[in-house]
């Protein structure tokens, strides 16, 4: 069965960093590229990152270029966001991602529950 | 890079017909995908393609696609269907993927 599951967020002060995760079973995360889609409190969903399927290649929407940083370990079948100077408007839902085998880019087959991130001083 | 844009919100009687569309440039190139987020929910693929449904979707949602238009149109609503529904697709020329602000639809 496939299952994608968050964990990691929490409250943060402005300015300060946070380690999310998403860790996968079912599957191997070796064959499947992984996004991190967020949702801000009565908002849309908005796309932010992902990681190929060989792990060499991510993208970043322009909002968190150069703050956020996603990485995996095929050890843990874990993949990570690493969020720095994190501000009020990164409040939101976190949620990965799993593209389809044989899809496009981000065609999600199956999503995580989704981990909350609240940024305030 | 691109954007993708879709209706305001909609209401629809149990068991009629709902449409609602999505616009953008990189839906010339690329397919839209539909997302329905139940409230409290995760979303989840109901449309992908030309007009493919995954496994359990049922045959009550379909698309069409037009040059920069796609349309998600669900036949007979069910109480079920009431939920947030957001158009998506890759954006052009980038490996990146694009979120329309999504469309409440109300049964």
């Amino acid at each position: 069965q496939v299952k994608l599951v968050e964990s990691g967020g929490g409250a943060v002060q402005p300015g300060r960093s946070l380690k999310v995760s998403c860790a996968a079973s079912g599957f191997s995360v070796r064959n499947f590229g992984i996004h991190w889609v967020r949702q801000a409190p009565g908002k849309g969903l908005e796309w932010l990152t992902f990681i190929s399927v060989d792990g060499t290649h991510k993208e970043y929407t322009d909002s968190v270029k150069g703050r956020f940083t996603i990485s995996r370990d095929t050890s843990k079948n874990t993949v990570y966001l690493q969020m720095n100077s994190l501000r009020s408007d990164d409040t939101a839902i976190y949620y990965c991602a799993r593209d389809s085998r044989y899809g496009d880019l981000g065609e999600y087959d199956s999503w995580g529950q989704g981990t909350r991130v609240t940024v305030s001083s | 890079s691109s954007e993708l844009t879709q209706d305001p919100p909609v209401s629809v009687a149990l068991g009629q017909t709902v449409r609602i569309t999505c616009q953008g440039d990189s839906l010339r190139t690329y397919y839209a995908r539909w997302f329905q987020q139940r409230a409290g929910q995760a979303p989840r693929l109901v449309m992908y393609g030309f007009d493919n449904r995954p496994s359990g979707i049922p045959d009550r949602f379909s698309v069409s696609n037009s040059g920069s238009t796609s349309s998600l149109t669900i036949s007979g609503a069910q109480a079920e269907d009431e939920a947030d529904y957001y158009c998506s697709s890759r954006d052009s020329g980038v490996n990146r993927v694009l979120f329309a602000g999504g469309t409440k639809v109300t049964v």
